[in-house]
């Protein structure tokens, strides 16, 4: 089974501090993303990556940023945390493309407040 | 643009009810997929399933079934029978081909079986 593994399930952080979130997974995945899932919006596409020091912009990178030193290995940054940053972040999955009919596997979601 | 629309924000049925969760999508892309996860209370979202734009059979997998209709533009997840396992958060989303694997997820159903 794929195995996408959160570091931290629940964080709470103050304002200004930084804040990061790792993302592990087992299946040498060359995509990896982070998503952030708050309620009535359902989950918005912060960054993501197709391979090792390569990372693009999602719908909403403001406020954030992304290292992917390693294949397997994504993180998220919160240079200074806010507290509209407060939130649900889910980490995902996947072989290249669904264009090649991959599935997306999600990690089990990190809750971050932010006081 | 590309937009998923789950207009039922919370449904409440009964144990062994059936129950039905819409799924409308817009896109002007040709080759797209769409895909159902089940989010329960601890928060992973769960592959359910994944349909490309070009197979519109329709699909059973025990209690759970789904109806694609390119026509209306809409992808329908229908629970026969339904259990109090059921309850979760279930979301519809988008992918089109050539765009790295980002979805497009719809706002997500809120589904409460009661005993």
């Amino acid at each position: 089974d794929v195995k996408v593994t959160q570091s931290s399930r629940y964080l709470v952080k103050r304002t200004g501090e930084k804040v990061f979130l790792e993302c592990v997974q087992d299946m040498d995945h060359e995509n990896m993303f982070w998503y952030r899932q708050d309620p009535g919006l359902g989950l918005r596409l912060i960054y993501f990556s197709y391979d090792v020091k390569m990372k693009e912009k999602g719908d909403i990178p403001e406020g954030y940023s992304v290292s992917r030193e390693k294949k397997e290995r994504f993180s998220l940054i919160l240079e200074s945390a806010s507290t509209n940053q407060t939130s649900m972040y889910l980490c995902a999955s996947s072989y290249t493309g669904i264009g090649s009919g991959n599935t997306i596997y999600f990690g089990e979601g990190s809750w971050l407040t932010v006081v | 643009a590309q937009k998923v629309t789950q207009a039922q924000t919370e449904i409440s049925v009964v144990e062994k009810e059936d129950v039905t969760l819409d799924c409308v999508y817009e896109t002007r892309d040709t080759t797209y997929y769409l895909f159902w996860y089940k989010q329960p209370p601890s928060g992973e979202l769960v592959f359910l399933i994944r349909r490309n734009s070009f197979d519109e059979q329709n699909e059973i997998s025990g209690r759970y079934s789904w109806n694609f209709q390119k026509s209306t533009s809409s992808f329908n997840f229908t629970i026969t029978a339904s259990q109090v396992v059921d309850s979760a958060v279930y979301f519809c989303a988008l992918g089109i081909y050539n765009q790295g694997g980002k979805l497009i997820f719809g706002q997500g159903t809120e589904l409460s079986v009661k005993p």
